[in-house]
């Protein structure tokens, strides 16, 4: 079975600085996709980030970027220049290429902002 | 924009009680999923669904069953709800085709 793993349940970061959230995850596939999902109060989903896993370049969105090692089944989220609006609860998510699976969550990891 | 409702964002119901959780989404997508999300524990996977009156289960379906008799209708039914399944129930959709899945706002159900 798939697992995935986010090892920081809390991070504070500063206004405008950078911040890097971990997440391992295991699988013997070789065609799947990885997600970072973020969630604040509102309890909305919101996609933050995807990658392919058969893209060698890593996904970025704006001030999101991930850095992806699938050797070493790693897939960690950037954000630079951090804002308030980006305080929230962060997951990251797996699903298998093709056909109608699921999601397989990490425990998620809450990140705080300081003015 | 896809758009994925969930009837109740709130719901307090009594020990015993046959509960229904509704989820519908209107972008026509054939798969449609239940999450349970607890603190600590993220989200995990009820139940899944790929098609009308197909469903599969997830990782956590004990207590639990689904209802799909309209492609865009999705309910999870707590037959005889208990106090631990008090929690925050997240419906989902896409397509087969589609790497991203769509979230409903959450229900917030509380068994006393």
């Amino acid at each position: 079975a798939q697992t995935v793993t986010q090892s920081q349940p809390e991070m504070s970061v500063q206004e405008a600085e950078t911040v890097t959230l971990s997440c391992t995850y295991d699988t013997s596939e070789s065609d799947y996709y990885l997600f970072w999902y973020k969630q604040p109060p509102s309890r909305q989903m919101i996609l933050v980030i995807r990658q392919e896993a058969y893209k060698q370049q890593n996904a970025t969105e704006n001030r999101f970027s991930v850095n992806f090692q699938k050797a070493a089944k790693s897939f960690s989220l950037k954000i630079s220049d951090s804002q308030l609006g980006d305080a929230a609860m962060y997951f990251c998510a797996y699903r298998l290429g093709g056909g109608a699976d699921g999601l397989t969550f990490g425990k998620g990891t809450h990140l705080i902002i300081q003015p | 924009d896809v758009k994925v409702t969930q009837s109740s964002r709130y719901l307090v119901k009594r020990t015993g009680e046959k509960v229904f959780l509704e989820c519908v989404q209107d972008m026509d997508h054939e798969n449609m999923f239940w999450y349970r999300q607890d603190p600590g524990l993220g989200l995990r996977l009820i139940y899944f669904s790929y098609d009308v009156k197909m469903k599969e289960k997830g990782d956590i379906p004990e207590g639990y069953s689904v209802s799909r008799e309209k492609k865009e209708r999705f309910s999870l039914i707590l037959e005889s709800a208990s106090t631990n399944q008090t929690s925050m129930y997240l419906c989902a959709s896409r397509v087969t085709t589609g790497p991203e899945a769509f979230f409903g706002q959450g229900t917030r159900l509380t068994v006393v």
